[in-house]
């Protein structure tokens, strides 16, 4: 499985700012993959990230809101923009191992919005 | 439209115990993949288990086994003589062929006393 880093682990916010998490894999991967879980929730897939096209958004995200990144095929950025506390939340980064449907996660992003 | 239910929201058992965690899914597709996660409380998703729909045969990996029966739609899993470590949120998943979204359920927690 691919080995897969975010930046930053975790990170308290002021509301009204904007934050960029990156993801960066150790292997050429097309798909990646962002979601949210907010606390004690399940996961959300935000956006799909492949290199080369825009990124697709799942119903309720909005590129304003959540633009994504995805510049080659070892990384992508998802910037959560103008936070508000219900932004709080841990952000994941996923890829897709090719042919498998077998999604890996990053370690996540714990963001704490104040 | 799909769905996974995992109607267990917390279990508490005692070490060497044995426990299974149930997962239910709905979908339309005759082509489809089922997945099980764990979530330690360090917050990053490890995978454990794909099965994919034409696969009805039981896994077993160490103490961990996975029962898929598609004429009760459920992929459940089991843990034997449990032990602390195994402690964490574990998700079940589904995605189809060709959409690569995953739909995951709400999660159980696990805990594991000593």
């Amino acid at each position: 499985s691919a080995v897969i880093s975010q930046k930053p682990s975790r990170d308290i916010c002021q509301r009204g700012t904007s934050l960029t998490i990156q993801c960066q894999v150790d292997s050429q991967v097309t798909m990646m993959f962002w979601y949210r879980q907010q606390p004690g929730q399940s996961l959300t897939l935000i956006a799909t990230a492949n290199q080369g096209s825009e990124a697709t958004y799942e119903s309720g995200f909005v590129i304003d809101k959540f633009p994504i990144s995805r510049p080659n095929l070892t990384f992508s950025t998802l910037t959560v923009s103008n936070m508000s506390p219900e932004d709080s939340s841990i952000y994941l980064c996923s890829v897709e191992r090719a042919g498998t449907y077998e999604q890996y996660f990053g370690p996540g992003t714990r963001l704490t919005v104040t | 439209a799909q769905k996974v239910t995992q109607a267990q929201t917390e279990i508490s058992v005692v070490e060497k115990e044995d426990v299974t965690l149930d997962c239910v899914y709905e979908t339309r597709d005759t082509t489809y993949y089922l997945f099980w996660y764990k979530q330690p409380p360090s917050g990053e998703l490890v995978f454990l288990i794909r099965r994919n729909s034409f696969d009805e045969q039981n896994e077993i990996s160490g103490r961990y086994s996975w029962n898929f029966q598609k004429s009760t739609s459920s992929f459940n899993f089991t843990i034997t003589a449990s032990q602390v470590v195994d402690s964490a949120v574990y998700f079940c998943a589904l995605t189809s062929s060709g959409t690569y979204k995953y739909i995951f359920g709400t999660g159980t927690r696990l805990k594991v006393l000593a």
